[in-house]
């Protein structure tokens, strides 16, 4: 079974500061890897997603994700933070039918 | 495009009760797929249904039970309500299932806030 891990439940952040968001897959199989953002009182909605090709991948709202599959992480970075980019951030992978999510990062950017 | 509506929004029930919620999906999409979202268990699947079949089912007790209809509208209902039940619960719906050669993309409704006392 495959199975996501976000190591951090929150990173803190000044804004216009650069932030990533750790996320570490296990799985046995090829994956197919994404990143979701859930702002207050709202349904998911996607930022990225890794299918095959260039391992680093751009999403909306300037964030990006290299995908490592060494060191089985899916990294999401963006170079300068905004307060509205305050939410919960969440990596998933998919095998086969299955789409497993982490626990989630709460990204807190300040003044 | 409208997108993936839920209904209701919100809803309080009591333990031992029933609850029907109701995902409408966008214009086209035959795939919808249910999760349950707590804070101690973070986002979990429940259940996924393509052209009124259930394709593929998470670890939930039998309570939990789901159906589609023709026009690709879903609904979950979860029977003999627990304090534990008390989540978020997400539809997401996708133009394909999760296990076709193309990976289409989930888009997620606002999901139901059911709150269990």
């Amino acid at each position: 079974a495959q199975s996501v891990t976000q190591l951090d439940s929150q990173v803190p952040v000044f804004e216009e500061a650069p932030v990533e968001l750790r996320c570490n897959y296990s799985s046995s199989v090829s994956v197919y890897l994404f990143w979701y953002v859930q702002y207050p009182n709202q349904g998911l909605q996607l930022l990225l997603k890794y299918l095959s090709g260039s391992t680093l991948v751009k999403g909306i709202n300037g964030f990006e994700a290299e995908f490592n599959k060494s060191q089985t992480s899916f990294h999401l970075r963006k170079p300068s933070v905004h307060i509205s980019d305050t939410a919960e951030y969440f990596c998933a992978v998919r095998v086969g039918s299955t789409l497993t999510f982490g626990k989630g990062t709460m990204l807190l950017v300040s003044p | 495009k409208a997108g993936v509506t839920q209904t209701p929004r919100y809803l309080i029930k009591t333990r031992g009760q029933q609850v029907t919620l109701s995902c409408s999906p966008i214009s086209g999409h035959r795939s919808v797929s249910w999760y349950q979202q707590t804070p101690g268990q973070g986002l979990q699947f429940l259940f996924e249904y393509f052209s009124e079949t259930q394709r593929n089912k998470g670890n939930f007790p039998g309570r939990f039970s789901g159906r589609q209809f023709s026009n690709s509208r879903s609904e979950m209902n979860v029977s003999t309500l627990e304090l534990g039940d008390s989540a978020l619960y997400l539809c997401a719906s996708s133009f394909s299932p999760l296990t076709s050669g193309v990976t289409y993309e989930q888009y997620f409704g606002p999901g139901t806030r059911l709150t269990v006392t």
